[in-house]
């Protein structure tokens, strides 16, 4: 069973501070690594996504994948009260187009 | 770029109807898209694997002929909750595939069976 895991939280960051969020997988062959924001009541918006080892970033966000330690991570500089979302990770599954699905981590930048 | 449309984005309907739910790449060709289903603060669950003319991939406990499923061109992907129950009430949700494994997904479509 292939499995994408993520603390559930909520977790609580002030205002301004940095974001970091976290997540293992199980699959050894899996190449290709995504965050997605989720706001409440509404759809997956994809925000990163991360290939090979090292750093990515993006405007505040910033991927960090360690495909030794089957880990990525997510860190969101500067919050802003809009980032409060539940992130989920997801990761391709080898055999077909399909990706596994962390259950999500709840984000909550507090003013 | 990568814009998906579900249509519609809300819909109430009676026990034993069925409902017709569409989901449309509006700026790129999708051979792959995907339902997934998500019930209030759990999380998303996919149901099915649509591909472009041929005949969708259902997971294990979705029964495909409830939810019957059609790709025939590759901007549009169907879903139909047919004889719907109230079980049934949730949020569903549609990707497609643009390169290798990126999904980017339609608003969702939010169907409350009475």
């Amino acid at each position: 069973q292939k499995e994408v895991e993520q603390n559930s939280g909520p977790l609580s960051v002030p205002e301004g501070a940095i974001a970091s969020l976290n997540c293992t997988y199980s699959d050894r062959v899996s190449q290709s690594f995504f965050w997605y924001r989720q706001y409440s009541g509404k759809s997956p918006e994809l925000i990163m996504s991360i290939y090979s080892n090292g750093d990515k970033e993006d405007g505040r966000f910033t991927a960090q994948l360690n495909k030794a330690s089957q880990y990525v991570s997510l860190l969101i500089r500067d919050s802003q009260p809009s980032d409060s979302a539940t992130y989920l990770c997801a990761v391709n599954l080898a055999s077909n187009y399909q990706l596994i699905w962390g259950a999500g981590t709840k984000l909550i930048i507090k003013p | 770029g990568a814009v998906v449309s579900q249509h519609p984005s809300w819909v109430i309907c009676k026990s034993g109807t069925s409902v017709k739910i569409e989901c449309r790449s509006l700026d790129f060709q999708a051979t792959t898209m995907f339902w997934y289903r998500q019930f209030p603060k759990q999380s998303l669950m996919l149901m099915a694997t649509s591909n472009e003319g041929s005949k969708a991939t259902y997971e294990q406990g979705v029964e495909k002929d409830k939810f019957l499923i059609n790709h025939a061109s590759l901007t549009l992907s169907t879903l139909t909750v047919t004889s719907a129950h109230p079980e049934d009430s949730s949020f569903y949700i549609c990707s497609a595939r643009l390169l290798e494994y990126e999904q980017f997904f339609g608003p969702g479509t939010r169907l409350t069976v009475l």
